[in-house]
């Protein structure tokens, strides 16, 4: 079975600076990997996902995600923050039970 | 705006009211969820539903019963519910459930924005 783990409940950047959000997965197997942002009282937006395509993934918003197997990491950057990126953060994986499950979530604050 | 719709979008219930919610998407996919957010948590699954058939139950309380009349909806049946039952319930749809896909990454969840719920 896979798993998440994020390893920041918050993270606080000024505005126009970069964002780095963690996620380290737990595999056995090809893992199936998803970042995902919930703004308030708003559900799920997919950000980007893991194909074996390519270890760099573009998504939207600027934001980027490399696939490292050797680190079992999966994490989420941007090279310029801005004040809508402020929301949390959910790293996912697809766990032997068909369904996908979330990390912890990563609060990010922007700072102006 | 998000492809999967759900109503109502706010809903207070005392504990012996019935009420339903409703999810509803047009995208043709096969794989419906329900997940249950409580304040600052992560989602986590309730139900799972693959081609109208109830897939994943995971040890739900009997007082939510979900259904899928068909491709296109899936409601979540509310009875007796409890205060600490209060949360924001998401529904989502899949292309299929992901160990039919056979690839990593094409299976994404489509969420939609929620029903907030608070039990009084």
């Amino acid at each position: 079975a896979q798993s998440v783990t994020q390893l920041d409940s918050h993270v606080s950047v000024s505005e126009g600076t970069p964002v780095l959000l963690r996620c380290n997965y737990s595999s056995s197997y090809s893992p199936s990997l998803f970042w995902y942002v919930q703004h308030p009282n708003k559900g799920l937006q997919l950000l980007l996902k893991y194909t074996s395509a390519a270890t760099l993934v573009k998504g939207i918003n600027g934001f980027e995600a490399e696939f490292k197997k050797s680190e079992t990491s999966f994490h989420l950057t941007k090279p310029s923050a801005h004040m809508s990126d402020a929301a949390e953060y959910f790293c996912a994986s697809y766990t032997g039970r068909r369904a996908l499950t979330f990390g912890s979530g990563t609060r990010l604050q922007v700072q102006p | 705006d998000t492809e999967v719709t759900q109503t109502p979008k706010h809903l207070v219930m005392g504990m012996t009211n019935k009420k339903s919610l409703k999810c509803e998407q047009h995208m043709g996919h096969r794989a419906m969820y329900w997940y249950k957010q409580k304040a600052k948590k992560p989602p986590e699954l309730m139900f799972v539903y693959s081609y109208e058939k109830l897939s994943i139950n995971e040890s739900v309380p009997s007082r939510f019963s979900p259904e899928c009349p068909n491709s296109s909806l899936l409601n979540l049946h509310l009875h007796a519910l409890q205060p600490e039952d209060s949360a924001l319930y998401l529904c989502a749809s899949s292309q299929d459930l992901w160990d039919r896909v056979h690839m990593e990454g094409n299976s994404p969840l489509h969420f939609g924005n929620g029903t907030r719920l608070t039990v009084t």
